[in-house]
């Protein structure tokens, strides 16, 4: 079964940094782009960022450009996203997402994770 | 940055409806258009890609068309568990950017 599963979603304060893994399970992770996408309480859906399978191509939303890192461990079937200088317009439930096809994606998200909550207060 | 405007924000319809819902991009995007629905508590699910393209496992009540600017999402006969909020997303050019949700109520 095709499964994607977010951890690291805790309360911090301002300023602060915090890591969200996600694991993958039941497809050939390193052949597909992995996105995340977030969703502030009582709002819609922002996109964050996208990784290409081999990791070597990376984009932002201009709102967390400079301040989130995406990444991947294709061995370890693991996305990650760091993030730093949180703000409290960063306080959101965090999912992650595989795209339908390879390269940087762009093909659409057909596998969605269960999202993981990120609290950014003091 | 592409913004998508979605129509209605809501709407109000009742179990065997016929449902449209707009989806307009601020320039050309191909058909690079995704749709997606989210009950309420629940990950997004996507319904159609290249925006005419039915997902597997999707019923075939729902469909897309439109390219260029212009989308459409038809719900054929709208079920009970089609109750949910439809959001569209190019996927054109990064940064992807999504539409801000038609949420579909029960009349």
């Amino acid at each position: 079964e095709v499964q994607l599963l977010e951890s690291g979603g805790d309360l911090v304060q301002p300023g602060g940094s915090l890591r969200l893994s996600c694991a993958a399970s039941g497809f050939t992770f390193s052949s597909y782009a992995m996105s995340w996408v977030r969703q502030a309480p009582g709002k819609g859906l922002e996109w964050v960022s996208v990784i290409s399978g081999s990791g070597g191509n990376t984009y932002y939303a201009d709102s967390v450009k400079g301040r989130f890192t995406i990444s991947r461990d294709n061995p370890k079937n693991t996305l990650y996203l760091q993030m730093n200088s949180l703000r409290a317009e960063d306080t959101a439930v965090y999912y992650c997402a595989k795209d339908r096809g390879g390269g940087t994606g762009g093909y659409g998200m057909d596998v969605w994770g269960q999202g993981t909550t990120v609290t950014v207060s003091s | 940055d592409i913004q998508m405007t979605q129509s209605p924000s809501s709407l109000s319809a009742s179990v065997g409806d016929r449902v449209t819902i707009t989806c307009r991009a601020s320039q050309s995007i191909s058909n690079y258009l995704s749709w997606y629905q989210q009950r309420p508590g629940k990950a997004p699910k996507l319904l159609i890609y290249a925006a005419s393209s039915l997902q597997s496992g999707v019923p075939s009540r729902f469909s897309g068309s439109g390219s260029g600017t212009d989308f459409t999402l038809t719900i054929s006969s709208l079920q009970p568990e089609d109750f949910a909020t439809y959001y569209c997303q190019q996927i054109y050019n990064t940064p992807w950017t999504f539409g801000q949700g038609t949420k579909v109520e029960i009349k």
